[in-house]
Formats: C-alpha cells, structure tokens, sequence
C-alpha cells in the first residue's frame, strides 16, 4: 500500500511570500489531516476534511490559510502572506473514516526568513 | 479541552538500560491513547492504540500502559536504534482528531 506522498519536502520563502503544500493520502482514505509541527512541539490539527468537507478548522488561522481537498482526493495547503513564525513542518495524515488508522507524510519542512 | 503532557522532554540512556517514558492527560471521554515513533525528518509511525485503563500492548523493546489518567512507554533493554522522539495522543468523546504531547526525545548510546 502506497503512503501518504506529500511535496515539496523543503520550502524557503522571505516573510510576507506565499506558499502552498500538496498532499496525497491513501487510496480510499476519506478523512484528511493537515498538522503543523514547530520545532520541539507535537503535532497540532490545523484542518480536517471528511471526503471534500471540512469538519474542523477551529485551529487554522484562516486569515492567512487557506486549504481545499478537490474531489476528495488531493489536498492543498496555503500561506499567504507567510510570517516568521509559520517556520514548522507541515504534516498530512490519513484515515479509512477519521476514527483510527492513522497514516501520517513526512512532511514539508518550511523556513521563512 | 483535551490536553496531553509527555515527560520527560528527553532522555539519554546507555544501551541496555530500561527506563519509561511518562504521559498524562485530561479528556473527556478517552476513545484512545495512541503512541507514534518518530525519526528526524519524518512523519509520525504508529505504534499502539489503547483503549482502557488497565490494557497493555507490546511490540519488540516496548510496552505501552494506561490508566485513566497517565500511559507510560517502558523500553526494555533498549539499543541505539530505538534512539528517536516518541509521540503520545489522545482522541477524545466525539472526536475524529488525535491531542498529541510535545513529545520525549530518547537517546540510546552504544
């Protein structure tokens, strides 16, 4: 079984620049997940969709993120305009139905300077 | 609110020195305790779910433990490839997202 495939692996942007992250989980998973990891912290939920629907996004500061999951597939993950303090990675997961089974990307490393 | 707190923040054992890795936390309802592994550069890997308090897994060097208010992660006998962070989460009553601590990063010295 494939994993979740996640691109670019590394990103570096001045502040006040976009970016966008790309997320492709499991065949079949319907729930989706976008973490953000800052370093020496746990992973915090910024998004979960179920299908192309989004279920909470009470985490993600939505006045300078943005993500979607087209055809409940793929999923996209933006910043704009980025602050020094977005530097994280940032990790998809996935899951058959958003109960158990877990599955998580390695994850895009961004650096803002 | 659901919250998870890992101690100690990290730890350095020589190998073959067992020890056990701490998480407490506060949730409404506990649907599951899960325990992740985790390498430099890389995503979480999953390792156990418990349920309830009282259950134990074992995989290899590891043994997972819950109670209704703290899980501990014991490693037997470790070797420098258990050497990475190690990741504790809960999901809570009516919850389809894991909580997860800030972590325990382990060493093991040969």
């Amino acid at each position: 079984e494939a994993g979740v495939a996640q691109s670019p692996r590394y990103k570096i942007i001045e502040k006040r620049q976009s970016v966008a992250f790309w997320c492709n989980p499991i065949s079949g998973h319907a729930t989706l997940y976008w973490y953000q990891q800052i370093l020496g912290q746990g992973p915090k939920l910024l998004i979960q969709f179920q299908n192309n629907g989004v279920v909470d996004d009470s985490q993600l500061p939505k006045d300078r993120f943005s993500a979607e999951r087209l055809k409940g597939v793929d999923s996209t993950l933006k910043i704009q305009p980025a602050k020094l303090e977005d530097s994280a990675v940032y990790l998809c997961a996935s899951s058959p139905d958003g109960n158990y089974g877990y599955t998580f990307g390695s994850g895009t490393r961004l650096t803002v300077v | 609110e659901d919250q998870v707190t890992q101690s100690p923040e990290a730890l350095r054992l020589q190998e073959g020195e067992s020890s056990s890795l701490n998480c407490s936390y506060t949730v409404s309802g506990l649907r599951g305790l899960f325990w992740y592994r985790q390498d430099p550069g890389k995503g979480p890997e999953f390792l156990f779910t418990l349920y309830s308090a009282g259950e134990e897994k074992e995989k290899e060097r590891l043994k997972a433990t819950l109670t209704k208010k703290e899980s501990f992660l014991h490693i037997t006998a470790p070797k420098p490839e258990d050497s990475a962070t190690y990741l504790c989460a809960v999901m809570g009553e009516g919850a389809q997202k894991l909580v997860f601590g800030q972590g325990t990063r382990l060493t093991i010295n040969p």
